[in-house]
């Protein structure tokens, strides 16, 4: 089976720092991607991870750990606009799909 | 820098008629994928397209649904008779390659809504 758990909605000021979490069972793995999503748009690659580790650009980090399951997506120096869905999804093997999580809604608030 | 590409934005059709969404997925790439997202739910994959052939489907791209690659760049997408259940945003996505560091870039979306 296949099962992407990531909290519903965060909160945060803006400036601040926020790690949206996300654990992952798949049958088949070949890297963890997250993407943004704003209400009624497409989905905008921000980040993903194949080896352990973090990945840095900008003011956004991923992090994977396979053995645990698990990766998170850090944001620095929160912006307003950065107020928006952000969704896990891991890469299946053979024809890679992406299998996505129900997003995590993050508000960001003055 | 280069897109994906989807029309119409929206379509509205009622039950039962059949709906052709449009694909152009960017030009080097490969791999082509349609994926759904009815409002307030996850994306879903639908379906996976390589060298003019279905590669991979969901169990939701059942016999209502086809996929054609007609010419050098269109990716369409038909319902046959669609139902009340099929309204929904639904992006294409395309990858060059299947490497490990091959991204998936999605369209803006169709967002289609049966009546």
């Amino acid at each position: 089976g296949q099962n992407i758990d990531q909290p519903t909605e965060m909160t945060a000021t803006e400036g601040a720092i926020v790690q949206i979490n996300c654990t992952y069972q798949t049958s088949g793995f070949n890297g963890l991607f997250w993407y943004q999503q704003h209400a009624g748009e497409a989905p905008t690659f921000l980040s993903y991870n194949v080896l352990d580790g973090l990945e840095e650009k900008g003011r956004f980090s991923s992090f994977l750990s396979r053995s645990k399951g698990y990766s998170y997506l850090l944001l620095k120096e929160l912006q307003m606009k950065d107020s928006a869905s952000y969704l896990c999804a891991a890469r299946d093997t053979g024809f890679q799909k992406l299998v996505f999580g129900t997003g995590t809604r993050l508000l960001v608030s003055p | 820098e280069p897109e994906v590409t989807q029309t119409p934005s929206h379509q509205v059709t009622q039950m039962g008629q059949e709906v052709i969404l449009r694909c152009v997925p960017i030009s080097n790439h490969l791999y082509f994928y349609w994926y759904r997202q009815i409002l307030g739910q996850k994306v879903e994959f639908l379906v996976s397209f390589y060298n003019n052939e279905i590669s991979e489907k969901s169990e939701i791209f059942d016999d209502q649904f086809s996929v054609e690659r007609p010419d050098g760049s269109n990716f369409t997408l038909k319902i046959r008779s669609t139902k009340l259940e099929d309204s929904a945003m639904y992006f294409c996505a395309s990858t060059p390659g299947q490497t490990s560091t091959d991204t998936q870039y999605f369209g803006p979306g169709t967002r289609l809504t049966v009546l």
